[in-house]
C-alpha cells in the first residue's frame, strides 16, 4: 500500500512543496535501486512521468523537480512551484506486480 | 515520435462489455509492454494489468480478475482491454501506457484516455 500525504496543498508560486509517500514495504530492491516513480497528472491530460527509480528525471522534466528517500519513506519536492505544476501528483511502486499507486496529491496555485 | 492512440469514448449498461483499443506507432511494438490503469471519477490511479507484446501473457491485478482480458494483435501492433459484468463504479477513464520490456522500466508514454461510462 502506498500512502501519500497531504492530500491536497495550495501554494504561492515560486514557493516550495513536498509530498510525501510512504509504501508498506520496502521498495529497496537487492540491486540499490529504490522502485518507487512519481508521475503528474494535470487537468484534462494524461498522467506524465516526473521521477522514476526514486531521483531519476526523466529527460525534459525541470530540475525544480527532485525525488529522495529509500526503503518505505520517499519525497518529490518542487523547489519553487510555478502555474504550470498544478495537477494530481502521484507515487508508484514499480519493485513487483499488482503495481500500486499512492492516493494522490492535488497541487493548486494560491 | 512515439504515439500511443486509443479508441473512443464507450457508454454501456451495467452487465454489458467493453472493449478498448490501444495503437502504438513510432517504435518497435515488441520492445514495449502494453499496461492498462484507469482512474475513476473523485478517484485516484488505478492498475488495471498488462500484456507483454513480445509473447502475449498477462498479469492482472486482483480486483479485476476474471473480469479483465488484455490482449494483443502483433499483425496490427494493436493492445486490447476487455472488462466484462460492467458495474456503475467502472465508470472510468482509461488509460494504456506503454513500459520498456528491459530496464530500467517507466510509464513513459500514456494514451490520450477513453471514457467508459457504465449506466442504465
Amino acid at each position: 500500500v502506498m500512502t501519500q500525504s497531504p492530500l491536497s496543498l495550495a501554494v504561492t508560486p515560486g514557493e516550495p512543496a513536498s509530498i510525501s509517500c510512504r509504501s508498506s514495504q520496502s521498495l529497496l530492491n537487492h540491486d540499490g535501486y529504490n522502485y518507487v516513480d512519481w508521475y503528474l497528472q494535470k487537468p484534462g491530460k494524461s498522467p506524465q512521468l516526473l521521477i522514476y527509480l526514486g531521483y531519476n528525471r526523466i529527460s525534459g522534466v525541470p530540475d525544480r523537480f527532485r525525488g529522495s528517500g529509500s526503503g518505505t519513506d520517499f519525497t518529490l519536492d518542487i523547489s519553487k512551484v510555478e502555474a504550470e505544476d498544478v495537477g494530481v501528483y502521484y507515487c508508484m511502486q514499480s519493485l513487483q506486480i499488482p503495481l500500486t499507486f499512492g492516493g494522490g496529491t492535488k497541487v493548486e496555485i494560491k | 515520435q512515439v504515439r500511443l492512440v486509443q479508441s473512443g469514448a464507450e457508454v454501456r449498461r451495467p452487465g454489458a462489455s467493453v472493449t478498448v483499443s490501444c495503437t502504438p506507432s513510432g517504435y518497435p511494438f515488441n520492445d514495449y509492454n502494453i499496461h492498462w490503469v484507469r482512474r475513476a471519477p473523485g478517484q485516484g490511479l488505478t492498475w488495471v494489468g498488462w500484456v507483454n507484446s513480445k509473447t502475449g501473457a498477462t498479469n492482472y491485478a486482483k480486483a479485476f480478475q476474471g473480469r479483465v482480458t488484455i490482449t494483443r494483435d502483433t499483425s496490427v501492433s494493436t493492445a486490447f482491454m476487455q472488462l466484462r459484468s460492467l458495474r456503475s463504479d467502472d465508470t472510468a477513464v482509461y488509460y494504456c501506457a506503454r513500459r520498456y520490456s528491459g530496464w530500467p522500466f517507466y510509464f513513459d508514454f500514456w494514451g490520450q484516455g477513453t471514457l467508459v461510462t457504465v449506466s442504465s
